[in-house]
């Protein structure tokens, strides 16, 4: 178990809803990373974000955006969704310092589902 | 954007039986790293190879990461059911974001 928690664990949402999902980073990181994982593929990187700053940032459009919060703990909202936004969204938290980033710690995810 | 692909996507074999999957990228990398990842759970890390040409061994799991940095693989030698899952790489993309591969899904029978 990696200390990295994620609610909720499952959601339903319809065509042109809002979603915001929530992520608990690992005691002592201060990096939190959003990926999207569809049915059968791979981690596509979302964004991250480095004390409470969006740092870098994949192919994925606006009404993708996020937050980080003081604690590190962080938010992932989703605008206008699609049918296609329905995957798997992993948060993972790790530790950026001067040598560069330490190990990701995945949570178990946010199964979202668009009807 | 650097895409990684894994092969094969799927495989199936028996207990016993040893197994390599392959991760190509026609870009360079400054580091790969290897998951798995069972169902209803995030991908835990394997292992990080840094260096062209680096070998680590885990146990039955050997990583190997090519002299060009562009490509690794990993060999499972006696496969166990206990290895089954989906076996994802990673590859380092400039500033701290990793770009996963298409995934192989393996499945060892007992």
């Amino acid at each position: 178990e990696t200390g990295v928690t994620q609610s909720p664990t499952h959601l339903i949402k319809t065509r042109g809803q809002q979603v915001t999902l929530r992520c608990s980073s690992q005691s002592g990181h201060n990096t939190v990373s959003w990926y999207q994982q569809a049915l059968g593929q791979g981690p596509q990187f979302i964004f991250q974000y480095y004390r409470e700053e969006e740092n870098g940032r994949g192919n994925f459009p606006p009404r993708f955006s996020g937050l980080q919060f003081p604690n590190y703990s962080s938010e992932l909202n989703v605008n206008a969704l699609e049918l296609d936004d329905s995957a798997l969204y992993l948060c993972a938290s790790s530790t950026r310092t001067s040598g560069g980033t330490d190990t990701q710690y995945f949570g178990p995810g946010t199964r979202l589902t668009v009807l | 954007t650097q895409l990684l692909e894994q092969s094969p996507q799927f495989l199936s074999i028996q207990e016993g039986e040893n197994l390599t999957v392959y991760c190509n990228s026609s870009s360079v990398f400054s580091s790969l790293q290897w998951y798995r990842q069972e169902p209803g759970e995030g991908p835990v890390l394997l292992v990080t190879v840094v260096t062209g040409g680096e070998v680590k061994k885990l146990k039955r799991l050997t990583f190997q990461f090519g002299d060009a940095r562009k490509d690794s693989s990993l060999h499972i030698t006696a496969a166990q059911p206990g290895d089954t899952g989906l076996y994802l790489c990673a590859g380092e993309e400039g500033t701290y974001k990793y770009i996963f591969g298409t995934g192989t899904r393996l499945k060892v029978l007992a």
